[in-house]
């Protein structure tokens, strides 16, 4: 069955912390891939990356880096330097190949507050 | 090169009416997919259209929904009969699909209250 599990709700930090977002993926699938997105307050999802199963080098841009680790299910998502308009729910998805649909299973989400 | 469009962004009904959201995608984009979230919730998956052919509905879908996508360029959502449950807030996304891989692009979103 596939699963997305953020175990953190909430994470409050302030302003310059760096802050890391954990998410744990399961799939039967060997072609998978891995999604995050960033929902402000004003509701709209916006993409920030799109990872597949065969690569597993992590990612930097700007401030945001990813680290994809097959061997724990792990993409996790640190922001370095956080700011105030970092301030949003954080999803995580999945989107598996088989089948060609590319429905995204998402969880639950993250909230990460940023203060001044 | 404009975003995904919803409207109407807000809906306020009573139990038992129908209610019908639109969805325009990003011109081009061949799958359209409707998704819903609830407070505190990930977004959920509903259906998606490849083209005009809808492919794909969830479980999630009772009878009373049902999803068009006439000509492949925009998108209806209708829910008939509306109950409590059905508040939430009913998201599109779109994405061109070429190869195996594709990204989700997604709209405003419409949010449901049901009286």
């Amino acid at each position: 069955a596939q699963k997305v599990t953020q175990a953190q709700t909430e994470i409050s930090v302030v302003e310059k912390e760096d802050v890391t977002l954990d998410c744990v993926y399961e799939t039967r699938d060997t072609t998978y891939y891995l999604f995050w997105y960033k929902q402000p307050p004003s509701g709209e999802l916006v993409f920030l990356i799109r990872r597949n199963s065969f690569d597993e080098q992590n990612e930097i841009s700007g401030r945001y880096s990813w680290n994809f680790q097959k061997s724990t299910s792990s993409f996790n998502f640190t922001i370095t330097a956080s700011q105030v308009v970092d301030s949003a729910v954080y999803f995580c998805a999945l989107s598996e190949a088989r089948g060609n649909t590319g429905k995204l299973i998402f969880g639950q989400g993250t909230t990460l507050q940023v203060k001044p | 090169d404009t975003g995904v469009s919803q409207n109407p962004r807000h809906k306020i009904t009573k139990r038992g009416q129908n209610v019908t959201f639109r969805c325009d995608p990003i011109s081009e984009h061949n799958r359209l997919y409707w998704y819903r979230q609830t407070l505190g919730q990930g977004p959920e998956f509903l259906t998606y259209f490849q083209n005009e052919a809808q492919l794909e509905k969830s479980r999630l879908l009772s009878d009373r929904f049902s999803a068009e996508r006439p000509k492949g360029s925009f998108s209806t959502l209708e829910i008939q009969r509306t109950e409590q449950g059905d508040s939430a807030m009913y998201l599109c996304a779109s994405s061109l699909k070429t190869g195996w891989a594709e990204t989700q692009y997604f709209g405003p979103g419409t949010r449901l209250l049901v009286l």
